[in-house]
This record gives C-alpha cells, sequence and structure tokens, in this order.
C-alpha cells in the first residue's frame, strides 16, 4: 500500500548511457515532481507537472526529460549519463500544492 | 531570492535532553512552511505543515512554531529513534514549488 514507489531503488550504470526512472503515486494526486539530493544532502525541485502545466527549473539540463502516461505516474528520463548526475533522486506528489509526499528515492551511480 | 537556512548543521544531544532546531526564511508570499523528516536511505517523510505566523503544531515528543521569519522545531525528551536529518522547506505563492534547507542531522545518545 506504498503511496509513492519508484524502481529502481539503485542504478549504476557507464557514462554516456540513457536511463529512466519510473514513479507511481496512488493517493489519487494531481500533481508530481522530481527532486535531486545531491552528495550533501540538499534537495532540489528539478520539475513540477501536472495535467495542465510541466514546470522546469532552469537549471536542469535538457538530457532530463519527464514523461507522465497518466496522472498516476511520472518517469524520469536521462540521455548521455554524466559522472555529476550520480544523486538520489526523488518523486513526489501533491493535490494541487498542498503537501508533497515523497517516493523513496532512487540512488544512481555514473562510472 | 527566496532563501532558506537551518540551523544547527548537526545536533547531538542525550535521551532526554530536550533543545530546538530553527529554520529561518526570507521569501515573498510565504504559502506554507513544512517540516520533515529523513532517515538514512529513505524519503523524506512528512510531520507538520504551518501557514501563519503564531500557529503551533504538536506530534508526540515535537512541536512545530512559526514567526514571520522563522521556525522552530522543538523536541522534547527526545529518544535515540528521533535520530535522523530534520528537513525545513517554504511554499510560496509564486509557484507549487518547495524549497528546501539543508537540514539538521539530529543524534540522540541513549
Amino acid at each position: 500500500d506504498t503511496a509513492v514507489s519508484q524502481t529502481p531503488k539503485y542504478l549504476v550504470t557507464q557514462m554516456g548511457n540513457d536511463k529512466s526512472i519510473k514513479c507511481e503515486q496512488n493517493l489519487g494526486h494531481d500533481t508530481m515532481y522530481w527532486y535531486k539530493q545531491d552528495s550533501k544532502k540538499f534537495l532540489k525541485i528539478m520539475f513540477s507537472y501536472n495535467n495542465k502545466e510541466l514546470i522546469i527549473n532552469e537549471t536542469v539540463p535538457n538530457r532530463f526529460s519527464p514523461k507522465s502516461p497518466d496522472k498516476a505516474h511520472l518517469n524520469l528520463h536521462i540521455n548521455s549519463l554524466e559522472l555529476g548526475d550520480s544523486a538520489v533522486y526523488f518523486c513526489a506528489s501533491s493535490q494541487d500544492s498542498g503537501t508533497q509526499y515523497f517516493g523513496p528515492g532512487t540512488r544512481l551511480l555514473v562510472l | 531570492e527566496d532563501q532558506v537556512t537551518q540551523s544547527p548543521e548537526a545536533l547531538r544531544l542525550q535521551e532526554g535532553e530536550s533543545s530546538s532546531l530553527n529554520c529561518s526564511y526570507t521569501v515573498s508570499g510565504l504559502r506554507g512552511l513544512f517540516w520533515y523528516r529523513q532517515d538514512p536511505g529513505k524519503g523524506p517523510e512528512f510531520l507538520f505543515t504551518l501557514y501563519s505566523a503564531g500557529e503551533e503544531k504538536e506530534k508526540e515528543r515535537l512541536k512545530a512554531t512559526l514567526t514571520k521569519k522563522e521556525s522552530f522545531l522543538h523536541i522534547t525528551a527526545p529518544k535515540p529513534e528521533d535520530s535522523a536529518t530534520y528537513l525545513c522547506a517554504v511554499q510560496t505563492y509564486n509557484n507549487n514549488d518547495m524549497r528546501f534547507g539543508a537540514g539538521t542531522r539530529l543524534t540522540v545518545k541513549p
């Protein structure tokens, strides 16, 4: 009965590869998010998305793209992975602009 | 630019030793201030939302308060299981995004 789930939990890959991280929420929320937590544990918003609007943090490289097949899913695609992309990525969801609930995170390591 | 600063960066307490964590903010049009708890290897877990100065919320040993410039998370008689990183975040009327502080890493020794 996990509210926000992510797969995979761990992802180890080579530089230059393309990878995807999946996120699903069963809370019935209409807005989903992707955050990046760096080695200093600082959480920073990457994207917020609902069925009307995608808001992109201007600092996010265009190698990152969110894809939402439906309201309960927001996947994160990363092209041409770089060493600096290594971090923990968290998905979150909320109803409108309400409290955000987070998934367990995906630990990405780029070698 | 909106800013959120948490202090101290790390805090070590003995079991039963009460203390407070601080979150100071400078934002335009505060919509809400959020406290989360994050355990190692896990996602942030929601604790409280505060919307206006003077508001207080409590849950077990935790109590969150809010002024126009800062929020405090008071921990009364902490236990080792309260050990975690506590994150503060602010949301403004400009957008839905939350801006997080760097967190306070709390360790409670038995």
